[in-house]
């Protein structure tokens, strides 16, 4: 089955620095994928996502990149701040009706 | 912007008894998604329902689980007989299309004593 996971359970950073969180998926037959960040006691929010077919997509102050090769994803977050911490999850999708894989998730700590 | 609304917001229930977890999706969309997030750890699928059934299920949605919309608008979650072990928070999604990004609800904090 497909698992989804993150490399390092939690994260922090100076205010002003560039944040980077790691995942690796395992299914090569994912499609797309999605960051989402997750505050407390609410619901995961969109970020941003990639397809398959790419293997770079900036958004703004983030850029997700995609190594199909190794199965690897990641989400920079440039001049990190301190409304940036929280709980962020990859997830991994593939055509079987919008169905999403969760990583883990990385706590991500920004000191101001 | 739209949203995807959650009702009610903490649902705290004996053991045993049903609950309904309620959804208000987002109008134009057609793929409906329940997701659960036991305390501390990921996001898991629950189901995923389009054109009125059921699209597919998780191991997870088990004969305890059912997935409605009652009246074209709102989509629900019944859990029939509630486990100490249900006791998570609720996701509700919808996405425009199979493919694009999922816009998720606020939860539900379902809390079985």
């Amino acid at each position: 089955g497909e698992s989804v996971g993150l490399h390092l359970p939690t994260l922090s950073v100076q205010e002003g620095d560039n944040s980077i969180i790691n995942c690796a998926y395992s299914n090569s037959a994912s499609d797309y994928f999605i960051w989402y960040k997750q505050e407390s006691g609410k619901g995961p929010q969109f970020i941003i996502d990639i397809r398959s077919n790419m293997d770079k997509r900036q958004g703004q102050r983030v850029t997700v990149l995609l190594n199909k090769t190794v199965k690897h994803l990641s989400l920079q977050i440039a001049a990190t701040q301190p409304g940036d911490s929280a709980v962020y999850f990859c997830a991994a999708g593939g055509t079987s009706y919008g169905k999403l894989t969760f990583g883990q998730g990385t706590i991500l700590t920004v000191h101001p | 912007e739209p949203e995807v609304t959650q009702t009610p917001s903490h649902q705290v229930t004996q053991m045993g008894q049903e609950v309904i977890l309620r959804c208000v999706p987002i109008s134009n969309h057609l793929y409906f998604y329940w997701y659960r997030q036991i305390l501390g750890q990921k996001v898991e699928f629950l189901v995923s329902f389009y054109n009125n059934e059921i699209s597919e299920k998780s191991e997870i949605f088990d004969d305890q689980f059912s997935v409605e919309r009652p009246d074209g608008s709102n989509f629900t979650l019944k859990i029939r007989s509630t486990k100490l072990e249900d006791s998570a928070m609720y996701f509700c999604a919808d996405s425009g299309n199979t493919n694009t990004e999922a816009f998720f609800g606020q939860g539900t904090r379902l809390t079985v004593v």
